[in-house]
């Protein structure tokens, strides 16, 4: 069974940092590509950055580049999303999201996300 | 930006009855669409890819179509399970982001 399961998320404050991680399982983690996509409370959802399986490619939204890192280890099955110089409007559930071999834009599993919370 | 807008914002439907739901971008997406579902409190699932393909373990009722700019999703006969909010995506311009609609929630009429 599939299984995405994520933690580091908690309250900050604005300009803080905060790391999130993913620990997969279930699956054979170094062949899939990955995400992170973040729903703010009572909204819909946001694509927030991706990984290829290798780490070769990155790719991140506008709204977050050059602020958040993604990162993975293959070795130990885990995503990584590092956040810096946070805002509020960052508020949100952030899902680890596993690409679809079929294509990787789509989002095949969701973790049950982690809420972070950027407020004074 | 590719916008993506859903139609209705809340569609109300009796169980057993029939119910589609719209998705429009704001430019052509060929067939680069997908649906999810979320339940309250859930992440979200895979239903549709491709526009008309269901995901595995997708039951029958759930179908996709369109093309271009203009999708529908139909459920054709509610169960109670479904009630839950349904997302469109377009993923046509991969690698440089992917946009979602901001949802339909069906609830019970």
């Amino acid at each position: 069974e599939v299984q995405l399961v994520e933690s580091g998320g908690g309250l900050v404050q604005p300009g803080g940092s905060l790391r999130l991680s993913c620990a997969a399982s279930g699956f054979t983690f170094s062949s899939y590509s990955m995400n992170w996509v973040r729903q703010a409370p009572g909204k819909g959802l946001e694509w927030v950055s991706y990984i290829s399986s290798s780490s070769s490619t990155i790719y991140y939204a506008d709204s977050v580049k050059g602020r958040f890192t993604i990162s993975r280890d293959n070795a130990k099955n885990s995503l990584y999303l590092q956040m810096n110089s946070l805002r509020a409007e960052d508020t949100a559930v952030y899902y680890c999201a596993r690409g679809a071999v079929v294509v990787a834009a789509i989002v095949d599993y969701w973790g049950q996300g982690t809420l972070v919370t950027v407020s004074s | 930006e590719i916008v993506m807008t859903q139609s209705p914002a809340t569609l109300s439907v009796s169980p057993g009855e029939r119910a589609t739901l719209s998705c429009r971008a704001s430019q052509s997406v060929s067939s680069n669409l997908a649906w999810y579902q979320q339940k309250p409190g859930q992440a979200p699932r895979l239903l549709i890819y491709g526009a008309s393909t269901r995901a595995t373990g997708i039951p029958a009722r759930f179908s996709g179509s369109g093309s271009g700019t203009e999708f529908t999703l139909t459920i054709s006969s509610l169960q109670s399970e479904d009630f839950a909010v349904y997302y469109c995506q377009q993923y046509n311009n991969w690698p440089r982001g992917i946009t979602f609609g901001p949802g339909t929630k069906v609830d019970i009429k």
